[in-house]
């Protein structure tokens, strides 16, 4: 049990960049989170997936953002032209319903918007 | 939607001392109560959790107490060691219902520092 990995540590973007994240759940974990967390606060959810199909997103997931599991494995975050307001950090969980469904987190990509 | 509130936004205790952080919910239907401590850098990780058929749950030197009528729940940490320094989030969550049920709900957090 490796842990939930996510790819870039950091990026440090401009705005009007689109860029794009990368998270590899806990290897049998058919469920995937999307979070958002800024500085001072709660994580706050976006996205959730089980295996490949994105069952719910919330309201905070505005048009420039896309989430992707193709393959019920890793998953995607892309934000398309992005603002300054997105600068946070994104962290995705994971969980296996027949464990508890208890969700684990990765250590998050730090974006920064200049 | 579900709201947590979590008090208080930091805490300073002495090494050995305990330490207690308090969490209210609004919605009476989350029955699922874990608590992640987070580190610089890191993501947050869960070290205990609590379901709405138990009271308490112990774990070493962390408990969690839950009431479920006044819908607060709070965890506890005896015999604070340096490395307990860490925010730590509790969040709520309803885990048999249908849209919505996926997600936690996290408060705001409070920032432990342990003091050697």
């Amino acid at each position: 049990d490796t842990g939930v990995s996510q790819n870039p540590r950091h990026k440090i973007t401009k705005r009007g960049q689109n860029v794009t994240f990368r998270c590899d759940p806990i290897s049998e974990h058919n469920r995937l989170y999307w979070y958002r967390q800024t500085l001072g606060q709660g994580p706050e959810f976006l996205t959730y997936f089980q295996n490949e199909a994105q069952l719910e997103k919330s309201r905070l997931l505005s048009d420039r953002f896309s989430a992707e599991r193709p393959k019920g494995s890793f998953s995607t975050l892309e934000i398309q032209r992005t603002e300054q307001g997105d600068s946070a950090m994104y962290l995705c969980a994971s969980s296996f319903l027949r464990r508890g469904d208890l969700q684990y987190f990765g250590p998050g990509t730090r974006l920064t918007v200049t | 939607g579900e709201n947590v509130e979590q008090h208080p936004s930091t805490l300073s205790v002495q090494e050995g001392d305990s330490a207690v952080i308090k969490c209210t919910y609004s919605d009476s239907a989350s029955n699922y109560f874990p608590w992640y401590k987070q580190e610089l850098g890191k993501g947050p990780q869960l070290i205990i959790d609590i379901r709405s058929n138990v009271g308490e749950k112990k774990d070493q030197r962390i408990a969690v107490t839950l009431n479920k009528t006044a819908k607060h729940f709070s965890l506890h940490i005896t015999e604070t060691q340096p490395e307990d320094s860490a925010v730590y989030f509790c969040a709520a969550r309803n885990l048999y219902s249908g849209a919505g049920s996926y997600q936690l709900t996290f408060g705001k957090g409070t920032k432990l520092s342990v003091i050697p």
